[in-house]
């Protein structure tokens, strides 16, 4: 199995709701990443979580809450958001620890607020 | 100057031709290099990783040029399938992707 999996596909959220976006991978990778990508830019990372512990957080607002269950699941709560928070965000996972390696992208969640 | 620069294109190339890209890096202890295509509204998918020594898959090839600090990558006999954005991602302590160049295949 060489997917990693996201969900929802799609979302919708008003600027006070609460939501969570949810990522999978069960190819045994170590290191788990949220990225968001704006239209026609590049993604731009947000969190790295090595071991299930973060071990980088690119500035990211606390309106974005990111969380490691286990080593196969990675979450990224999200509260409060504007509506120039509306992206793609796209989860990532990498066999080592270590940034250099290649990593495999899931779908992505498209995520609008209102 | 940004850390990782493509020329955004857009590429419109016809079928059957051969097209190159070059992505410069500014980083001069860059560890690991990649080419990713992302087809429109997915995510990017990892298309080779880019050697000293350079690498060929089947059409595509990879030249790394660390004295020059750039990467290019070389498409023969171009498909329509081939159309797409081509990032360049160039890996230090974070992987770094550059912008992208688009590049359509016309029949």
């Amino acid at each position: 199995d060489t997917e990693v999996t996201q969900t929802p596909k799609h979302l919708v959220m008003g600027m006070t709701n609460k939501k969570s976006l949810k990522c999978e991978q069960h190819m045994g990778h170590r290191a788990m990443y949220w990225y968001k990508q704006k239209a026609k830019k590049p993604p731009e990372l947000m969190f790295v979580y090595s071991y299930e512990k973060l071990s980088i957080n690119e500035s990211v607002p606390s309106r974005f809450s990111p969380e490691c269950p286990n080593s196969s699941l990675l979450n990224l709560h999200l509260h409060a958001l504007q509506p120039e928070d509306s992206a793609l965000y796209l989860c990532a996972s990498s066999q080592g620890a270590g940034v250099v390696d290649e990593q495999f992208f899931g779908p992505g969640t498209r995520l609008t607020v209102l | 100057r940004k850390e990782v620069e493509q020329d955004p294109g857009p590429f419109n190339v016809p079928e059957g031709a051969t097209v190159a890209f070059n992505c410069t890096y500014s980083n001069s202890a860059s560890q690991s290099f990649f080419w990713y295509r992302q087809d429109c509204r997915k995510e990017p998918k990892l298309l080779m990783s880019v050697y000293s020594s350079g690498n060929e898959d089947g059409r595509f090839t990879a030249q790394l040029n660390r004295a020059s600090q750039y990467i290019s990558l070389l498409i023969r006999d171009s498909k329509l399938s081939d159309s797409a954005t081509y990032l360049c991602v160039v890996s230090g302590e974070e992987l770094t992707f550059g912008t992208g160049t688009r590049l359509t295949i016309i029949p």
